[in-house]
C-alpha cells in the first residue's frame, strides 16, 4: 500500500540556519511527490512537487526538495529559515491506485519551529 | 482571481444532526475533492467530484455524502453526527486533466465541531 512518513513530530531551528523536513514514500509506481504548509486555523498551501526531471525541485518562498529514489525520501529544506517559516508542513504523495482522481496521501505533518 | 472559498467556517452541532458544507473553487477549476482533517492528523480523503458525478471515495461511511452543481461548485453533508466527525473539513480544487501532475488549491476550510 501507498504511504508516507513524517519521522519527526517538530524540527526546531533558529533563524538563519538551514532547514531540512523529511518524508519518505512507499509507493509501486512512479512517485509524485508534493509539500504543503498550513498556518494555523488556515488551509493548506502548496509549496512544490516532483513529477519526473531533476530530482532537486525548487518550490515556493525560497523552499527546495531533493527527491531521492534510492532512499525513497522528498525531504524539504531551505537554505536560510526565517521565524516566519514556523509552521506545519505536510508531504504528499499521489494515489496511484485510483488512477488520475487526483487523491493525496498525506502524512501526519511536522511542525517546524524557528526561534530567533 | 478568486481562490477556492468555503462556508460557514465554524460551526456547531450536536450528535445526530446533519450539516452542510459548501466549497465554491477556482476560478477555471472542475473538480474539487473534499478532505477531513482530525487535530494533529494529516487530511484524509474523503472524496472527489467532476463533472457532477463522484469519481472516487475514501474510507469513509456512508454518512458522507456530496453533491457538485453545474457552477462546479459543491456541497458536503453529513448526517447522524457523530463526536468523532468533529475536525476541519477541507475543500480542495483542480483541473481533471492535470489531475496526476497539478497540485490542489485548497481552501481555508469549515471547523465543525460535535457537542
Amino acid at each position: 500500500a501507498q504511504s508516507v512518513a513524517q519521522p519527526e513530530d517538530q524540527v526546531n531551528v533558529a533563524e538563519g540556519n538551514p532547514l531540512t523536513v523529511k518524508c519518505t514514500y512507499s509507493v509501486s509506481g512512479n512517485p509524485y511527490l508534493f509539500w504543503y504548509v498550513q498556518y494555523p486555523n488556515r488551509g493548506l498551501q502548496f509549496l512544490l512537487k516532483y513529477i519526473t526531471g531533476d530530482n532537486l525541485v525548487k518550490g515556493s518562498y525560497g523552499f527546495e526538495a531533493e527527491f531521492n529514489k534510492s532512499q525513497t525520501s522528498f525531504h524539504l529544506k531551505k537554505p536560510s529559515a526565517l521565524v516566519s517559516d514556523s509552521a506545519l508542513y505536510f508531504c504528499a504523495v499521489r494515489d496511484e491506485i485510483s488512477g488520475n482522481t487526483g487523491k493525496l496521501i498525506f502524512g501526519q505533518g511536522t511542525t517546524l519551529q524557528v526561534k530567533p | 482571481d478568486a481562490g477556492v472559498t468555503q462556508s460557514p467556517t465554524h460551526l456547531i452541532k450536536t450528535r445526530g444532526q446533519q450539516v452542510t458544507l459548501r466549497c465554491s473553487p477556482k476560478s477555471g477549476h472542475d473538480t474539487v475533492s473534499w478532505y477531513q482533517q482530525a487535530l494533529g492528523q494529516g487530511p484524509q480523503f474523503i472524496f472527489q467530484y467532476y463533472e457532477e458525478e463522484e469519481r472516487q471515495r475514501g474510507n469513509f461511511p456512508d454518512r458522507f455524502s456530496g453533491h457538485q452543481f453545474p457552477n462546479y461548485s459543491s456541497e458536503l453533508n453529513v448526517n447522524a453526527l457523530l463526536l468523532g466527525d468533529s475536525a476541519l473539513y477541507l475543500c480542495a480544487s483542480s483541473l481533471v486533466r492535470a489531475s496526476n501532475t497539478g497540485e490542489l488549491f485548497f481552501g481555508e476550510g469549515s471547523r465543525l465541531t460535535v457537542l
